[in-house]
C-alpha cells in the first residue's frame, strides 16, 4: 500500500536554526511529490513539489527539498528558520500519472521559538 | 483570484442525521478532491473528480458516502447516517486536471458528529 513517513511529529527549533524534516515514501513506480504547509488558522498551501528533473526543488520562503529516489525520500530543508515559520507541515506525493489523490504524511508540527 | 472555497465551514450534526458538504473549486480547474483529515493525521484521499465522473474514489470509507459533481464545477459531498467516527475536517482540492499541476485546498467543513 501507498504510504508516506515523516519522522517527527514534533520539533521546536530556535529562530536561525536550520530545519530538516524527514519525508520517505512507499511506491514502486514514478511519483510526483509535495511538501504542504498549514499555518495556525489557515488551510494547506503548497509550499514546493518536485516533478521532474532537477532533483533539488525550492519553494516559496526558502525552503527546499531534495528528492533522492534511491532512499525513497524527499527532506524539506531550510537553512535558517523564523518565528513566522511556526506551522504544521504535511509531505505529501502521488502516482506519476496524476490521475490519483494524494497520499499524505501525518504531518510534523514545527515550533519556533524567538 | 478566488481560491477554492467550501461551506459550510462548520458543521454539527446529531448521529444518524443526513449531511451536505459543499465544495466550489477554482474557476477553470477540471478535477475535484475530497480529503478528510482526522485529529493528528493528514489528510485522506475520499474521492477524485475530472469532469463530472467520479474518476477514482476509492477512498470512500463505506456506501453512506457520496459525491456528485453535476455540472463539472461545484461538488457536494453527502454523508447518510452520520456516525460519531465521521467527525473530521472534510477538505476539497481542485487541479487544472490529471498530472496537470498542483492541487490547491479550500479552508475545509469541520464536521462534528454528537
Amino acid at each position: 500500500a501507498q504510504s508516506v513517513s515523516q519522522h517527527n511529529h514534533h520539533v521546536i527549533l530556535s529562530e536561525a536554526a536550520s530545519l530538516e524534516l524527514g519525508c520517505n515514501y512507499s511506491y514502486g513506480g514514478t511519483v510526483n511529490l509535495f511538501w504542504y504547509v498549514q499555518y495556525p488558522g489557515q488551510h494547506l498551501q503548497l509550499l514546493l513539489k518536485y516533478f521532474s528533473g532537477d532533483p533539488l526543488v525550492k519553494g516559496i520562503k526558502g525552503f527546499e527539498a531534495e528528492f533522492i529516489k534511491s532512499k525513497f525520500s524527499f527532506n524539506l530543508r531550510k537553512p535558517s528558520v523564523q518565528w513566522s515559520d511556526t506551522a504544521e507541515y504535511f509531505c505529501a506525493f502521488h502516482s506519476g500519472g496524476g490521475a490519483d489523490g494524494l497520499t499524505f504524511g501525518k504531518g510534523t508540527h514545527l515550533i519556533i521559538q524567538p | 483570484g478566488a481560491g477554492v472555497s467550501q461551506t459550510p465551514s462548520n458543521k454539527v450534526t446529531e448521529k444518524g442525521k443526513y449531511v451536505e458538504l459543499r465544495c466550489d473549486p477554482i474557476s477553470g480547474h477540471t478535477a475535484l478532491y475530497w480529503y478528510r483529515q482526522s485529529l493528528g493525521q493528514g489528510p485522506e484521499f475520499l474521492i477524485y473528480f475530472q469532469g463530472t465522473g467520479a474518476a477514482d474514489d476509492s477512498g470512500l470509507p463505506n456506501d453512506r458516502f457520496f459525491a456528485v459533481r453535476p455540472e463539472g464545477s461545484v461538488s457536494t459531498l453527502k454523508i447518510q447516517r452520520t456516525e460519531r467516527g465521521d467527525s473530521a475536517v472534510y477538505l476539497c482540492a481542485s487541479s487544472l486536471g490529471p498530472g496537470a499541476g498542483s492541487q490547491y485546498f479550500g479552508p475545509g467543513t469541520r464536521l462534528l458528529v454528537l
